[in-house]
């Protein structure tokens, strides 16, 4: 089965660009959403079809796929940012989700 | 709107079973999808399936064929997800999501998560 990689965690200091990765073999050619997720809420939409936000997700939220790696890109990090976030592809009509990436805005 | 609204915190003993639903509004409900996607706690989400609301087509993951039905009520808009013989490990927070028609869509908006807890 298809499996999709996320660090951990990432750390970002206040302002600045926070990069999150997600890993899978030949991602590149694949369709990759990504989520983010407070604690006690639902996840939310913010980056669709690799690179277009949804309409209320603010430009700092950027999305790049290509190769093996897809990268959720947040820049002027700010401290609403912090939460859980999870890349998703579709693999032979079954959904994959990585296992989560923990955004800490320093 | 676009709305999602799910039925309330649920707790069952282990062998039973659990509907959830996830009334929608705001959007033609035939138009789209609805996935069920589950978070244990402290875990990630965990994909279940999928149905179509214009055909009721359905999609499970294997993991839990056999175990899950999804349903739609077109008249009310509502979606259903039952799953039965239920054990601890299916103590989560259960979320349903529409999807976009297309086989590589997002999930773009969610319901706000239903809690079952399976315990003796």
């Amino acid at each position: 089965s298809y499996e999709l990689t996320q660090p951990l965690s990432v750390s970002v200091a206040l302002g600045q660009t926070a990069r999150i990765t997600c890993g899978g073999n030949n991602i590149g050619s694949k369709n990759v959403h990504w989520y983010q997720q407070k604690p006690g809420q639902a996840p939310v939409l913010v980056i669709y079809r690799d690179s277009n936000r949804p309409s209320g997700i603010p430009e700092r939220f950027s999305g790049s796929n290509s190769g093996n790696t897809a990268t959720l890109t947040i820049s002027r990090a700010q401290a609403g940012d912090e939460a859980d976030y999870y890349c998703q592809v579709w693999d032979s009509s079954t959904a994959v989700f990585g296992g989560g990436t923990k955004l800490t805005v320093l | 709107q676009v709305q999602l609204v799910q039925s309330g915190a649920e707790v069952k003993k282990p062998g039973a079973s659990v509907k959830v639903s996830c009334k929608a509004s705001g959007y033609t409900f035939t138009s789209y999808g609805i996935s069920w996607v589950r978070q244990a706690p402290g875990q990630g989400l965990e994909w279940m399936g999928w149905i179509s609301a214009y055909n009721g087509n359905t999609n499970y993951a294997q993991k839990l064929q056999g175990r899950v039905t999804m349903t739609t009520d077109t008249s009310t808009s509502t979606a259903y997800m039952e799953l039965r013989s239920l054990r601890s490990d299916d103590t989560a927070v259960y979320y349903c999501a529409r999807v976009p028609g297309l086989a590589v869509a997002e999930f773009d908006y969610w319901g706000q998560g239903t809690l079952v807890t399976v315990s003796s």
